[in-house]
């Protein structure tokens, strides 16, 4: 079945940097999902990278602080930029493999800890 | 506006069936999904059902749609402690693009 590769899996921080994951995914997708999940909460899309477009945001995330890069079908970035305690969270990409009837495939997270 | 419910926490015992459930507040939701996710891990594709289905079977897994009253549940039967986790129920919206997520229920398997 497909898969979609994501590092770092964790990372400590110090507060004010930037931190940059990354996601691979082994097919072509069109659209491919940021999502973070806050410690014992669900999960929230942070926005939808599109190939060859902007990304869209959802409402209360903003692109100066989660910019995304999606420069091929397979592959994307999202950084999340002057890091603060609050940024501490799990950050999940996902992308509809095979269709959107089939559900989508989730990335292994990425656990960020801000110091 | 897109909102989805789950109780909280299920505790159940080992080779008991478990019945989570969930409800959802968007009516052109097309799809809908059940995910499980373990500690430290990232999210598991349980299962998923249509909006025209009523009921979906797999294995140890059913899944129950009520479209009016918009609930769905699953069932575990023959609960094992290797089905402990969080258990996320979601739906798709604006024609699929997106997921809305359930809080979560925690599912805990006494043996």
């Amino acid at each position: 079945s497909a898969v979609i590769s994501q590092k770092p899996s964790r990372d400590i921080c110090q507060r004010g940097t930037s931190l940059t994951i990354q996601c691979q995914v082994d097919s072509q997708v069109t659209m491919m999902f940021w999502y973070r999940q806050q410690p014992g909460q669900s999960l929230t899309l942070i926005a939808t990278a599109n190939q060859g477009s902007e990304a869209t945001y959802e409402s209360g995330f903003v692109i100066d602080k989660f910019p995304i890069s999606r420069p091929n079908l397979t592959f994307s970035t999202l950084t999340v930029s002057n890091m603060s305690p609050e940024d501490s969270s799990i950050y999940l990409c996902s992308a509809a493999v095979h269709s959107r009837s089939r559900g989508y495939t989730f990335g292994s997270g990425t656990r960020l800890t801000v110091v | 506006g897109e909102d989805v419910e789950q109780s909280l926490f299920l505790s159940v015992r080992e080779g008991d069936s478990s019945v989570i459930n969930c409800t959802y507040t968007d009516s052109s939701s097309t799809y809908l999904y059940w995910y499980k996710q373990e500690p430290g891990a990232g999210l598991q594709l349980l299962t998923y059902i249509f909006s025209n289905m009523d009921m979906k079977q797999d294995q140890r897994l059913t899944v129950l749609l009520n479209k009016k009253d918009k609930h769905l549940s699953l069932r575990i039967a023959d609960t094992q402690t290797g089905d402990s986790a969080i258990y996320f129920c979601a739906e798709s919206v604006k024609d699929g693009n997106k997921l809305v997520f359930g809080a979560g229920t925690i599912l805990r398997v006494k043996s």
